[in-house]
């Protein structure tokens, strides 16, 4: 069983900090990792897809950091407005599936 | 833009009977999975399927558990004899390629089991 780990559980932070959450992942047989957004009542949508090590993206006020050696990714968010709040999904790409991560609950109070 | 729907929003059904619920993946896309999520839980991966056939299944897609894609468009997902444990939301998604593609989810079924 894949282990993907992702922390902290849940962050409450106020409009305008910047915070940023850590997602683990076994280092061998990595094909990609995956963050997605899921808003209450909406599906999860997809914000990265990271395939190589030291890979970095950005979409706005988030960015994501890849290290496929160490095993873990970072994703920022930066000045985070309530709008960011959602539950944030990694997951493992291994050769044919994806393995979620439990997922980090952020509420951003304004 | 394309997403995925799914069919019913949410179903109630009595243990032991059968469930299909439905997906209608993006046309183009060639994967197909579903995923479930028990209450407080993690997503969970039940099965892929690719090229008509399914690539990958985990533990718990047991002998219950069924997948079809009868027209090409629809993507079927049946329980032969529902549980108290199968309760849990149930995503369909899809992508373009393998495990380095985003995927599309939709929008969910909450499978309530009585």
């Amino acid at each position: 069983i894949l282990n993907v780990e992702q922390s902290p559980q849940s962050l409450h932070v106020q409009e305008g900090d910047s915070t940023n959450f850590t997602c683990s992942f076994p280092s061998s047989n990595f094909y990609a990792l995956h963050w997605y957004r899921w808003e209450t009542a909406k599906s999860p949508e997809a914000l990265f897809v990271m395939t190589l090590n030291g890979d970095e993206k950005k979409k706005g006020r988030i960015s994501a950091t890849l290290n496929t050696k160490e095993g873990y990714s970072y994703l920022y968010i930066k000045g985070s407005q309530p709008e960011d709040s959602a539950t944030y999904l990694c997951a493992f790409g291994g050769y044919s599936t994806l393995t979620f991560g439990k997922g980090t609950m952020l509420l951003v109070s304004p | 833009e394309p997403e995925v729907t799914q069919t019913p929003s949410h179903q109630v059904t009595q243990m032991g009977q059968e469930v299909i619920l439905r997906c209608v993946p993006i046309s183009n896309h060639l994967y197909f999975y579903w995923y479930r999520q028990i209450l407080g839980q993690k997503v969970e991966f039940l099965v892929s399927f690719y090229n008509n056939e399914i690539s990958e299944k985990s533990e718990i897609f047991d002998d219950q558990f069924s997948v079809e894609r009868p027209d090409g468009s629809n993507f079927t997902l049946k329980i032969r004899s529902t549980k108290l444990e199968d309760s849990a939301m149930y995503f369909c998604a899809s992508s373009r390629g393998g495990t380095n593609e985003k995927l599309f989810f939709g929008s969910g079924t909450q499978l309530s089991v009585l």
